[in-house]
């Protein structure tokens, strides 16, 4: 069975800084692709960023990057920059026959 | 495009009443999920079609759970009769390339129901 682990349930950052979420799965696909998705208040979830499990090179969206060791099985999430529009629960997740999702990271943006 | 369209946003019933709730797929969208999110239990799958056919139903938590997808552009998820611990926010989800896919799954704003 595939598992996403997020073991960090509550974040904080101050505003500008940098913070990195951590994400772990398991998963016995040889061919997957891994996302996280951001959930703000108004509770829709969002696509911030996709990386393709077979692409060596780390994807980046703006202020968003992952860090994706797969031999390791860690896809963490380093926002830059932080801002308060960026407070919201982010969720990884990671395909296979269905999309596995993690428990959350609730992150609060300090001003 | 409008995006994954879902209705009511709110609802609040009374156990043993019949809920349903309704969702309407970005067009082109061959894919529809339906996801119940909880604090205890994270987000769930509970059904997923392809092609209006229901592909993998084993996270409907039991026989009150019914989904249907009459057509491509619009799907169904019925509980009869509701309980206080089925509330909780329903997502439903649309995609081009379905799950083992590369695709993004697009969420809805999701139902909070509510059973008293």
């Amino acid at each position: 069975a595939q598992t996403v682990t997020q073991s960090q349930p509550e974040m904080s950052v101050q505003e500008a800084e940098t913070v990195t979420l951590s994400c772990t799965y398991d998963t016995s696909e040889s061919d997957y692709y891994l996302f996280w998705y951001k959930q703000p208040p108004s509770r829709q979830m969002i696509l911030v960023i996709r990386q393709e499990a077979y692409k060596q090179q780390n994807a980046t969206e703006n202020r968003f990057s992952v860090n994706f060791q797969k031999a390791a099985k860690s896809f963490s999430l380093k926002i830059s920059d932080s801002q308060l529009g960026d407070a919201a629960m982010y969720f990884c997740a990671c395909t296979g026959n269905q999309f596995y999702f993690g428990t959350g990271t609730s992150l609060t943006v300090i001003p | 495009d409008a995006g994954v369209i879902q209705s009511p946003r709110h609802e609040v019933t009374e156990m043993g009443q019949e809920v349903t709730l309704r969702c309407k797929p970005i067009s082109g969208h061959d894919y529809l999920f339906w996801y119940r999110q909880t604090m205890m239990r994270g987000l769930e799958l509970l059904i997923y079609f392809n092609n209006n056919v229901p592909i993998d139903d084993s996270g409907m938590p039991e026989d009150r759970f019914s989904a249907k997808m009459p057509n491509a552009s619009f799907s169904t998820l019925k509980i009869q009769p509701s309980e206080p611990r089925d509330s909780a926010v329903y997502f439903c989800a649309s995609s081009t390339r379905g799950l083992a896919g590369r695709g993004e799954l697009f969420f809805g704003e999701g139902s909070r129901l509510t059973v008293l």
